[in-house]
C-alpha cells in the first residue's frame, strides 16, 4: 500500500533554474513531512521538513510547500546547482514514528 | 558523513540461508530503525528499536528480526532467505524519544543479493 507517491521518476533542469519536485500522499494521519536526498553509494540525508500545521518552510535554496486539502507537497530548489543532482525522496511520518517513503525522483542538473 | 556505519557493504547469499547485517549508530542515539529498499522503490520500514526493545514494526514477516545493544550497535537478522529479500538494507539512528519528529541519520546501506 503506497501511501506516499512521487509520480515523476526523473527531472532534468538547467543549472540556475528552478527544480520542482512533487509528492502526493493518501493518509490524512500524517503529521510531519520530510525530504531526503541520496547520492549513489550513500544513505539518504535529511534535507528539509515541514509540520502539517504549516504550509511553507524555507531553508536557503530549498523551500517545501504543503497543501493539506490536496494532500500534496512540493520541494522547490532555486537556483539549481550541479551538486543537487541526486535522488530525492519524499517521506511522511505519523505519530507512531514510522517513516513512509515515496519511490524517489532522480534530479539531473545540466550545466 | 552521518556517523552511522553498516557492515558488510555487499553480501551474496542463497535461498534458505540466514543473514545478519550490522549497524553502528551515532553515540547517544537511542533509536535505530531498519529499512528495506528494493530496486526502483523508496525505503520500506521494517522495524524500530528504542533502548534495546522493539517499539514498532512494519509489514514484514517474523523471519525478519533485530537486536539493539547498549553500545549503540544493532543487528538485522533474516532467516530462510527468499529471492525477494534482495535489496539495499538501510539503518537509521536518531536521538529517540521514540523517534517522533526526530531526524533520522542513515547509514550507507548493505546490498544483499539472494541467489
Amino acid at each position: 500500500d503506497q501511501q506516499v507517491k512521487q509520480n515523476s521518476p526523473s527531472l532534468s533542469v538547467q543549472e540556475g533554474r528552478i527544480s520542482i519536485l512533487n509528492c502526493d500522499y493518501t493518509n490524512s494521519m500524517f503529521d510531519y513531512f520530510l525530504w531526503y536526498k541520496k547520492y549513489p553509494a550513500e544513505g539518504p540525508t535529511f534535507l528539509i521538513s515541514i509540520s502539517s500545521i504549516k504550509d511553507k518552510n524555507e531553508d536557503g535554496r530549498f523551500t517545501v510547500f504543503l497543501n493539506k486539502s490536496a494532500k500534496h507537497l512540493s520541494l522547490h530548489i532555486v537556483p539549481s546547482q550541479p551538486g543537487d543532482s541526486a535522488v530525492y525522496f519524499c517521506a511522511a511520518l505519523r505519530n507512531d514514528y514510522k517513516l513512509s517513503f515515496g519511490a524517489g525522483t532522480t534530479v539531473t542538473v545540466r550545466a | 558523513e552521518t556517523g552511522v556505519t553498516q557492515s558488510p557493504t555487499h553480501l551474496i547469499k542463497t535461498r534458505g540461508q540466514q543473514v545478519t547485517l550490522r549497524c553502528s549508530s551515532q553515540s547517544g542515539h537511542n533509536t535505530v530503525s531498519w529499512y528495506q529498499q528494493a530496486l526502483g522503490q523508496g525505503p520500506q520500514f521494517i522495524f524500530q528499536y528504542y533502548r534495546e526493545e522493539e517499539n514498532g514494526r512494519g509489514n514484514f514477516p517474523p523471519r525478519f528480526s533485530g537486536l539493539q545493544f547498549p553500545n549503540y550497535s544493532s543487528e538485522l537478522n533474516v532467516n530462510a532467505l527468499e529471492l525477494d529479500d534482495s535489496a539495499l538494507y538501510l539503518c537509521a539512528s536518531s536521538l529517540g524519544t521514540s523517534g517522533i519528529l526526530d531526524t533520522q541519520y542513515f547509514g550507507p546501506g548493505t546490498r544483499l543479493t539472494v541467489l
